[in-house]
């Protein structure tokens, strides 16, 4: 069964403290590695898609990277407003649906 | 830019009821999905199309159809609610041959 796990569960950072959130998957048949953020109440936004492994992408504050066997979503002296939780996905079939990993929640704070 | 809307935020309902969920696109995608969203259980998929009049299965079916008779537009249907359908539910949306999935806002279901 394609699994995609996430790590820590829940992260706290002082505002300026860069860190990295984890994404593990399984590895065989993945088309594709998503990065998702939701606040409170609301739907996820779509932030990144990654394909091959090497492969990087970046917004703001934020880097995606994605290994053989994982992906990394970096963010670079996060603000107050960076506060959320994200969440990654996996698809294993074309145009197929996403698994997504239980999310991090991640607290900023000024 | 991608827009996705639900036809309600908050929604109470009654056990035995039947409730109904709608989500519009305006993207012209052909890929629509319903995902139900719960503390520790993270998103979990129950229902999605590839074309109008089309639906297939997803993990959490059970208590759940769907119609889509207009490409923009993918109504989820509780048949009659319980108790344990209280969730958050999440509608996405896709082009064909892309996995990208952009979701609504959401609509917070409690059955009481």
């Amino acid at each position: 069964e394609d699994q995609v796990t996430q790590s820590p569960e829940a992260l706290r950072l002082q505002e300026g403290e860069s860190s990295s959130l984890n994404c593990s998957y399984t590895v065989s048949g993945l088309r594709g590695l998503f990065w998702y953020r939701q606040d409170p109440g609301k739907g996820p936004e779509f932030l990144f898609t990654l394909y091959s492994a090497g492969e990087e992408k970046e917004k703001e504050r934020l880097k995606a990277t994605l290994t053989k066997k994982e992906s990394f979503l970096h963010i670079t002296a996060p603000k107050p407003e960076d506060s959320a939780t994200y969440l990654c996905a996996g698809v294993y079939n074309q145009g197929g649906k996403l698994i997504f990993g239980q999310g991090t929640e991640l607290s900023v704070k000024p | 830019d991608v827009k996705v809307t639900q036809s309600s935020r908050y929604l109470v309902k009654r056990t035995g009821e039947k409730v109904f969920l709608e989500c519009v696109q305006d993207m012209d995608h052909e890929n629509m999905f319903w995902y139900r969203q719960d503390p520790g259980l993270g998103l979990r998929l129950i229902y999605f199309s590839y074309d109008v009049k089309m639906k297939e299965k997803g993990d959490i079916p059970e208590g759940y159809s769907v119609s889509r008779e207009k490409k923009e537009r993918f109504s989820l249907i509780l048949e009659s609610a319980s108790t344990n359908q209280t969730s958050m539910y999440l509608c996405a949306n896709s082009g064909r041959g892309t996995e990208t999935q952009y979701f609504g806002p959401g609509t917070r279901l409690l059955v009481l």
